[in-house]
């Protein structure tokens, strides 16, 4: 069965520092692969997403994801993280034959003033 | 609307209850996702509407749960006889339609609370 592995639960960070969320899937065909981010008392909203193309994406605010298809991995990055970071962060993958997405447990950023 | 929009925003009941959540996608999304999420985990997916066609129902946990999408817009998901494991925020999620490069939008969820 598929899944999706974030590595880290909790992660806490000053501001400017550098941050990367690490999401590993299982599964050997095309995917699609997605951030997710919801910041407190706010609802999941889009972060940025890959479908194919340029394995480098870049989403809202300042961050990036880098798809390395050898390493099932697409792990999100910001160079200089702010306290308005904070929130919780979602990796999901769908295969693209089919729409269910499957989620990764997420990652709780705190980033301290 | 704008976006996806859920009701109510939190639902306390007690064990034993029915309740109904609903859902109202974005004008003009085909499909209609219901998820749910509970403390500390990621997405659990429940139930998929596509336009017209029969839905996929292979996420739903017990045969408590049970949703309808009335005139391919709103939907209602709705758990009879809730259970306190029933305590999770259900989520809603809209795409425009499914295909190969397909995104979903998410309402705010309606946590629900089961005493």
């Amino acid at each position: 069965a598929q899944s999706v592995s974030q590595h880290n639960h909790h992660v806490i960070l000053s501001e400017a520092a550098s941050l990367e969320l690490g999401c590993n899937y299982s599964y050997g065909g095309t995917v699609n692969l997605f951030w997710y981010v919801q910041y407190p008392g706010q609802h999941l909203q889009l972060l940025l997403k890959y479908f194919s193309g340029d394995p480098l994406v870049k989403g809202i605010k300042g961050f990036e994801a880098e798809f390395i298809k050898s390493k099932f991995s697409f792990n999100l990055r910001k160079p200089s993280v702010q306290w308005s970071d904070t929130a919780e962060y979602f990796c999901a993958v769908n295969a693209r034959s089919n729409y269910q997405l499957i989620w990764g447990a997420g990652t709780k950023l705190i980033i301290k003033p | 609307g704008a976006g996806v929009s859920q009701s109510p925003s939190n639902k306390v009941t007690e064990k034993g209850k029915d309740v109904e959540l609903r859902c109202d996608p974005i004008s003009g999304h085909t499909a209609l996702y219901w998820y749910r999420q509970s403390l500390g985990q990621g997405l659990e997916f429940l139930i998929y509407f596509q336009g017209n066609s029969a839905p996929d129902k292979s996420g739903l946990p017990s045969d408590r749960f049970s949703a309808e999408r009335t005139g391919g817009s709103v939907s209602t998901l709705t758990i009879q006889r809730t259970q306190q494991e029933d305590s999770a925020v259900y989520l809603c999620a809209s795409s425009l339609q499914p295909g190969l490069e397909e995104t979903q939008y998410f309402g705010p969820g309606t946590r629900l609370l089961v005493l």
